[in-house]
């Protein structure tokens, strides 16, 4: 089935771990995007990057680094996982177009992160 | 802070009655989208719109995008138990470049039967 896929579903972390949420699209999207969901917030954009080899920081991108290999693979670390990273994790892709236009972003299942 | 501010954060209304959610922005927006999440899933788009004063509608759904470019609402006329979840509208911040699309904090809808 076309879409993106998220992994882990879920995962308990112990404080100062290193841990990576990975994120693989089949759509050819050229951009992709992480964000964290917290109740009362919203979503609240960590990295997003516009085409394969090439990303960025967003709203709250400290303690989180990703990478863009490929264009299908967009996956998100955090190198010392702590408390605060505990969040549903959503990894989007889109089409990407010009002008400032993200166009249609679909969404992953979400990952369930809580760091212990 | 936010990039657009949303609101009511809740809402509670009894099946039938009908249901608003508004999306400011302090800057001019050069798109708005709306997006649906239901309990346990995922954000879903819905729609999005450009143009200034746009009107659209989808079914019971009707969205409006500000002449000034700088809010929009979601309008649900008769609302049912299937349209429980989150309403969420975003926004690209002004003069960004093209992937920064940010979230209001939503409008969680309840429906009571």
């Amino acid at each position: 089935i076309a879409g993106i896929t998220q992994a882990p579903t879920s995962q308990i972390l112990a404080a100062g771990r290193r841990m990576t949420l990975r994120c693989t699209q089949d759509m050819r999207h050229n951009a992709m995007y992480w964000y964290r969901q917290d109740l009362g917030l919203g979503l609240r954009l960590i990295h997003y990057s516009n085409t394969a080899g090439t990303t960025g920081k967003g709203e709250v991108p400290d303690g989180y680094s990703v990478s863009r290999a490929n264009t299908d693979d967009f996956p998100l670390t955090l190198a010392s996982a702590v408390p605060s990273q505990t969040s549903v994790y959503f990894c989007a892709s889109s089409t990407g177009l010009a002008g400032g236009n993200t166009g249609e972003l679909f969404f992953g299942e979400g990952s369930r992160l809580t760091v212990l | 802070g936010q990039q657009v501010m949303q609101i009511p954060q809740y809402q509670h209304v009894q099946e039938g009655e009908d249901f608003t959610t508004y999306c400011n922005s302090s800057t001019t927006l050069s798109n708005i989208q709306w997006y649906k999440q239901r309990p346990g899933g995922h954000p879903v788009f819905l729609i999005q719109l450009v143009k200034s004063g746009e009107v659209k509608k989808q079914k019971r759904l009707t969205f409006q995008f500000g002449e000034a470019k700088k809010n929009s609402s979601l309008h649900i006329t008769a609302t049912q138990t299937t349209d429980v979840g989150t309403y969420f509208c975003a926004g690209p911040r002004r003069g960004s470049t093209l992937g920064r699309l940010y979230f209001g904090r939503g409008t969680q809808l309840t429906v009571w039967p």
